[in-house]
């Protein structure tokens, strides 16, 4: 079965204080995975897409890498602004069809 | 702006009763999908659309019915079937089925029962 398991399942981080957030994955046929932030009574946000092992993406403080079994969302120098959801997500193949396997986020809160 | 719409924010529902929820795009986009969140849970998909006149079901679609008559558009009724309707459900969408493009998600509506 598909899964994708992400932690910690809450961060608290003081402003400044750079981390990782973790996005481990087991599914056949993989195609893509997507990182996506989302604010409390949002949709999520894409972030980033990473298609094979050893990308990098990067935007602002956040950069995003994958492994052939995992990915890290790095954050450096975060702000306040950061707190969020950050959900990951990959793209399978599964008979004949697609879809995204969500993971169950990690909760982020950056203190001033 | 491109994007999609849904609404309404919030709704409620009352004991036997069906519920219809918006899903406009104006992205252009062939692929529509509707996805159900808990606490705690990751999303779960309820039904897809790849082109106009087809859908199918995703992992929890018992209980809710689409339809999609119009390109921009896939509506989510929540039937009376659905004993655990309380959630937030979002809408979205990607360019096509088979591109790796990523989905692109409206702002939810929140449902609960009365």
């Amino acid at each position: 079965e598909d899964q994708v398991t992400q932690s910690p399942e809450a961060l608290r981080l003081q402003e400044g204080e750079s981390s990782s957030l973790n996005c481990s994955y087991t599914v056949s046929g993989l195609r893509g995975l997507f990182w996506y932030r989302q604010d409390p009574g949002k949709g999520p946000e894409f972030l980033f897409t990473l298609y094979s092992a050893g990308e990098e993406k990067e935007k602002e403080r956040l950069k995003a890498t994958l492994t052939k079994k995992e990915s890290f969302l790095h954050i450096t120098a975060p702000k306040p602004e950061d707190s969020a959801t950050y959900l990951c997500a990959v793209h399978v193949a599964q008979g004949g069809s697609e879809k995204l396997v969500f993971g169950k986020g990690t909760k982020l809160t950056v203190n001033p | 702006d491109g994007g999609i719409t849904q609404s309404p924010k919030y709704l409620f529902r009352k004991e036997g009763q069906n519920v219809t929820l918006s899903c406009e795009q104006n992205l252009n986009h062939d692929a529509m999908y509707w996805y159900r969140q808990d606490p705690g849970q990751g999303l779960r998909l309820i039904y897809y659309s790849q082109i106009v006149n087809d859908f199918q079901k995703g992992d929890i679609a018992e209980g809710y019915s689409v339809s999609r008559e119009k390109k921009e558009s896939f509506p989510l009724t929540v039937t009376s079937a659905q004993k655990n309707p309380t959630a937030f459900y979002l809408c979205a969408s990607r360019r096509d089925q088979r591109s790796n493009q990523p989905q692109h998600f409206g702002d939810g509506t929140r449902l609960s029962i009365l």
